[in-house]
């Protein structure tokens, strides 16, 4: 199956920091997710990504959809402490109904 | 509000005793999926049904079965479950190859 490698694996921050994950692919995609998993509840859906360079905001993240098509960036910035949680990239080929998941960044953040 | 309903949210089941898990969706997408997610991994697909087409992963256990009775409602089927199954089972749905929407999820335990 595809692989996708997401990172960093965790991160410990301070409340307030800004913070960047990605995810790569050696495949290319037709589509990008981006979705945070708090601990016993199903993923929710924070940014979609449909076009190369795309670069899309929900409220403090941002998320941009690699130019090569291969990767994916989120950033949040100015982090608060319920931004805690997982955070899940999925990529998706051209004509395949299923998303391949990255591996997760468990992000911590310090009041 | 149109949602993934997913019932019960913790079923606990004893080895070898089959087990029925089902999602429901109001949000009238043709796609529907099961997942199975351990300890902070990523969501691993079992299958889905685009339509009434069942898609099988090729590393899914025969152990594990799915219906889909009409758009709402799956079903996932575990025959003769065992200690390795407990995990957390995630449904989730899309319109067409669009973004996925995830259920709260149910979390097994097997005694």
């Amino acid at each position: 199956g595809q692989q996708l490698n997401q990172s960093p694996q965790s991160m410990f921050i301070q409340e307030g920091e800004d913070v960047s994950m990605n995810c790569t692919s050696s495949s290319i995609f037709n589509t990008w997710l981006w979705y945070k998993q708090d601990p016993g509840e199903g993923p929710v859906l924070l940014i979609a990504l449909y076009k190369a360079g795309e670069l899309t905001s929900n409220g403090r993240l941002t998320a941009q959809f690699g130019t090569t098509r291969k990767d994916s960036f989120l950033n949040i910035s100015a982090s608060i402490p319920s931004d805690v949680g997982i955070y899940f990239c999925a990529g998706q080929l051209y004509n395949f109904n299923k998303f391949y998941f990255g591996s997760g960044t468990k992000l911590n953040v310090k009041p | 509000d149109a949602m993934v309903i997913q019932n019960p949210r913790y079923q606990v089941t004893q080895f070898g005793k089959p087990v029925t898990l089902s999602c429901s969706q109001t949000l009238n997408h043709n796609v529907m999926y099961w997942y199975q997610q351990k300890s902070s991994q990523a969501p691993k697909l079992l299958f889905h049904y685009y339509d009434k087409d069942f898609n099988n992963e090729a590393d899914t256990p025969d152990n594990f079965q799915s219906r889909r009775p009409n758009t709402s409602f799956c079903f996932l089927d575990i025959r003769s479950p065992g200690l390795g199954d407990a995990a957390m089972y995630l449904c989730a749905t899309s319109r067409d190859r669009n973004e996925q929407f995830f259920g709260p999820g149910t979390r097994l335990t097997v005694l």
